[in-house]
């Protein structure tokens, strides 16, 4: 079965550019999260969805920072404009919740954001 | 608010000793999950165990045991006869049911376990 898909694996751009990330869930988990890690802040929550419903971005740096999950399948993470602040590997992470309960996280390869 | 402290920054041990990672937990709620996770060099996060606020029972996989302990909110790691394969940088996480079960990670300790 496919696990938790991202790309891009790697990006590079410059400072002021739109950056797009993508993440497609594993089939069948409700609940997909956004996480960013950095040495200096280690593994920061910046969005989770339910159901395809945003339910906490109180994470989210500030509103350079957009999450959309139109669907079951897919999801963006979308930084505009990127400031090399944002450099930090980005990880899609899915779950499948049940009557009240919570599962592991399946996290994605990540993508390698740098902002020159 | 829900906080997860992992203390040891890093920890470095020779192959074949013991080492334990701590994992402490702050929460209001009754119901809540905690978990460990590795993520060894290659950058993957990999789920190593999910345990319920009304399971205190501890338990043993292999070379790994969990020690969970409601009444000092812990819930720490053992890893028995270390081998340099453990090498890795190990997260702690809750998840809470009030959050809507959002699941967030303590700093993580990196251990290197050395031939």
């Amino acid at each position: 079965d496919a696990g938790v898909i991202q790309s891009p694996r790697h990006e590079v751009t410059e400072m002021g550019q739109e950056v797009t990330l993508r993440c497609k869930p594993i089939s069948g988990h409700n609940s997909l999260f956004w996480y960013r890690q950095t040495m200096m802040r280690g593994l920061e929550l910046l969005i989770y969805f339910n159901n395809n419903v945003p339910i906490d971005d109180s994470g989210m740096p500030e509103d350079r920072f957009s999450a959309k999950m139109p669907n079951a399948s897919f999801s963006t993470l979308k930084i505009q404009p990127s400031e090399p602040r944002d450099s930090a590997v980005y990880f899609c992470a899915s779950s499948l919740g049940q009557g009240g309960t919570t599962g592991e996280l399946f996290f994605g390869e990540g993508s390698r954001l740098t902002v020159l | 608010a829900q906080k997860v402290t992992q203390a040891q920054t890093e920890i470095s041990v020779v192959e074949k000793e013991d080492v334990t990672l701590d994992c402490v937990y702050e929460t209001r709620d009754t119901t809540y999950y905690l978990f460990w996770y590795k993520q060894p060099p290659s950058g993957e996060l990999v789920f190593l165990i999910r345990r319920n606020s009304f399971d205190e029972q501890n338990e043993i996989s292999g070379r790994y045991s969990w020690n969970f302990q409601k009444s000092t909110s812990s819930f720490n790691f053992t890893i028995t006869a270390s081998q340099v394969v453990d090498s890795a940088v190990y997260f702690c996480a809750l998840s809470e049911s009030t959050g809507g079960f959002k699941t967030i990670f303590g700093a993580g300790t990196r251990l290197f376990v050395k031939a």
